[in-house]
């Protein structure tokens, strides 16, 4: 496709539920970025794939998340045992190649934990 | 490591005047600079960005940043404010060594009075 998707758009599950975010970044795009945006938050950086090198995953909150990416190309952030504060936006990043590259951003998953 | 800061969280301004966003940065290597928009219920998408050369940066819809290394900052301004540039800015920072990651400010809420 042209753009960065991301699914589901919308998620609600369970507290204590685990939960798959998917993004499939532009293709041909070495770099993907995941963020969290909580509601009236900035970006909360979560992790960072460039190429084949490991991920920076500096960002992640808790050892309940993680984050793939398969392929060089379609990336799952994998958020287990879901807790309330994890309602959030997630949105999905990817650019051309590095740090000085602009960001393509996908529309973003809304997950809601009850 | 990089930082963000955005003076103001939220700014308001009437359709006509002047726009100013505020955005400083730390970063022990020279930066990358970048401002990005989501407008309501939109993605995020680069206004302009700085990596080298001139100081003075254009973008769209009539931004422009202007990179100060000496102040650490690299303010928005657009010299008249449309209605619909109603929205989010950020500001982000990246380093220059390979596997910095992108660190964005926390946002200004940029609201335009009729």
């Amino acid at each position: 496709g042209a753009g960065v998707s991301q699914s589901p758009s919308n998620k609600v599950t369970e507290k204590g539920k685990d939960v798959e975010l998917r993004c499939d970044p532009i293709s041909g795009h070495t770099a993907l970025y995941w963020y969290r945006q909580s509601l009236g938050q900035g970006l909360e950086f979560l992790i960072y794939f460039q190429g084949n090198s490991a991920p920076d995953k500096s960002g992640l909150p808790s050892d309940r998340f993680s984050a793939e990416r398969t392929g060089g190309s379609v990336s799952t952030l994998t958020i287990q045992r879901t807790q309330q504060e994890d309602s959030a936006v997630y949105l999905c990043a990817s650019a051309a190649r590095g740090l000085q590259e602009t960001q393509y951003f996908g529309p973003g998953t809304r997950l809601l934990v009850l | 490591a990089q930082s963000v800061t955005q003076l103001g969280s939220h700014v308001s301004v009437s359709e006509g005047a002047l726009v100013l966003l505020r955005c400083n940065y730390s970063s022990s290597v020279p930066p990358y600079l970048f401002w990005y928009v989501q407008y309501p219920n939109q993605g995020l998408q680069l206004l302009l960005k700085y990596t080298t050369g001139a100081t003075l940066v254009k973008g769209i819809n009539g931004f422009e940043a202007e990179f100060k290394k000496s102040e650490t900052s690299f303010h928005l301004t657009k010299p008249s404010a449309h209605m619909s540039d109603a929205a989010e800015y950020f500001c982000a920072v990246s380093g220059g060594t390979s596997y910095d990651k992108v660190i964005f400010g926390p946002g200004t809420s940029l609201s335009v009075i009729p």
